[in-house]
């Protein structure tokens, strides 16, 4: 059965504070890993997808990395409103028709 | 675009009565997702459709629940009858895929669901 389990569950940061936030994966047939932020009240909104190992992807304060278990949201220099939950999630199969499987997430709450 | 629409935001209902949930995909996606999110359980796959057809609903917890699309365009969920237990935000998502990769979901704002 594919598993993401992301941690840690709930990370506070002071503004500045860079860190990290890590999902960890056990799938058979890795076709992509997503990353996505979510604000209260509203639906997941897409931030990277990462296909292979060794794979970096970038945006503002945000990298996202993958290696052949785990995936990494680097967070730089943070601001307040970055303070949001991230998911992660996997997505699995070799043909069009896969769906995705999602962590728990990791709730990020800045402070200025 | 307007992006993935879903109606109602917030739904009340006792138990025992029928809810139905609504959603309107991007246009020109061809698969649509029902995902369920709890704080125990996080978001969950109910069910999903290609090109109108249920393709796996091996995620729907019980006979109570049922989806259908009749069209490109429109999309519901429905439980009959509903438990507290069903009390949870229900998001469609929706894309297209054509195999190549980066085939990301874009989600509507959800249906907040209370079952008194």
């Amino acid at each position: 059965e594919d598993q993401v389990t992301q941690s840690p569950e709930a990370l506070r940061l002071q503004e500045g504070e860079s860190s990290s936030l890590n999902c960890s994966y056990t799938v058979s047939g890795l076709r992509g890993l997503f990353w996505y932020r979510q604000d209260p009240g509203k639906g997941p909104e897409f931030l990277f997808t990462l296909y292979s190992a060794g794979e970096e992807k970038e945006k503002e304060r945000l990298k996202a990395t993958l290696t052949k278990k785990e995936s990494f949201l680097h967070i730089t220099a943070p601001k307040p409103e970055d303070s949001a939950t991230y998911l992660c999630a996997v997505q699995v199969g070799k043909t069009s028709g896969s769906r995705l499987t999602f962590g728990e997430g990791t709730q990020l709450t800045v402070n200025p | 675009d307007a992006g993935v629409i879903q109606s109602p935001r917030h739904e009340v209902t006792e138990m025992g009565q029928e809810v139905t949930l609504r959603c309107k995909p991007i246009s020109g996606h061809d698969y649509l997702f029902w995902y369920r999110q709890t704080m125990m359980r996080g978001l969950e796959l109910l069910i999903y459709f290609n090109n109108n057809v249920p393709i796996d609903d091996s995620g729907m917890p019980e006979d109570r629940f049922s989806a259908k699309m009749p069209n490109a365009s429109f999309s519901t969920l429905k439980i009959q009858p509903s438990e507290p237990r069903d009390s949870a935000v229900y998001f469609c998502a929706s894309n297209h895929q054509t195999g190549g990769g980066n085939e990301k979901l874009f989600f509507g704002s959800g249906t907040q669901l209370s079952v008194l």
